[in-house]
């Protein structure tokens, strides 16, 4: 059974199309995360959600948004995409709440979408 | 600006002797540190963690060290093993907006550990 699944694991598209990456846990966590991975392999937070408060990274274009249809999905939505936003990007969940610091994030597979 | 910095991007290590991998950070606010391992085409897989409380964090054949008045933490592996060969990741974790803090990761270490 894996833990955090992601689709589609490739994805190539045109500038200018608008795509989703479908994310969902089994593990019952309470919170999910996006990463992206770009050419320079840092691995950088997008968004945090839980059912209470979704947590952007301002450097985030607003082309991009999360949607949760419930605890265990978190879809990524990109809107008119562009060549730099070509990266791997990494699903994750949490427990989340308050664990004393002991909150360990697993992670998807990742998708590696390139914009043509 | 890189909060979390792994400075090798790569370390080769013969089989059964010790991996050390290291890490610095510059925000002295972080409170929790981890390691990720990270095969091709996988996603990161947690390793081992430390909070900034202690200075080593013992798990099998992984220890993690932290100095926090240098801003440094390690990883070591030993003995090193084929299957050890990946990229390996340092994260550090700090407090944002009062939710759950959310991870700073380093560029990565490519470990090589050769038979």
């Amino acid at each position: 059974d894996t833990a955090v699944s992601q689709t589609p694991k490739y994805l190539v598209t045109q500038m200018g199309n608008d795509k989703s990456i479908k994310c969902e846990q089994n593990l019952g966590h309470d919170t999910m995360y996006w990463y992206k991975q770009d050419s320079k392999k840092f691995l950088k937070i997008m968004f945090s959600y839980n059912n209470k408060e979704l947590i952007i990274n301002e450097t985030v274009p607003n082309r991009f948004s999360p949607k949760s249809p419930d605890k265990a999905h978190l879809n990524l939505h990109i809107n008119s995409l562009e060549l730099g936003d070509s990266a791997v990007y990494f699903c994750a969940s949490s427990q989340g709440g308050t664990s004393g610091g002991t909150d360990t994030q697993y992670f998807g597979p990742g998708t590696r979408l390139t914009v043509l | 600006d890189q909060q979390v910095k792994q400075n090798s991007p790569s370390l080769s290590v013969q089989e059964g002797r010790i991996s050390i991998l290291n890490c610095d950070y510059t925000n002295s606010m972080f409170d929790y540190f981890l390691w990720y391992k990270k095969y091709p085409a996988e996603g990161p897989t947690f390793l081992i963690s430390i909070s900034s409380i202690k200075d080593k964090n013992e798990d099998g054949r992984f220890t993690v060290f932290l100095n926090k008045s240098a801003k440094h933490l390690s990883l070591h592996i030993v003995p090193s093993q084929p299957g050890d060969s990946a990229v390996y990741f340092c994260a550090a974790r700090v407090l944002y907006g009062g939710s759950q803090g959310n991870l700073i990761f380093g560029k990565g270490t490519k470990l090589s550990v050769k038979p």
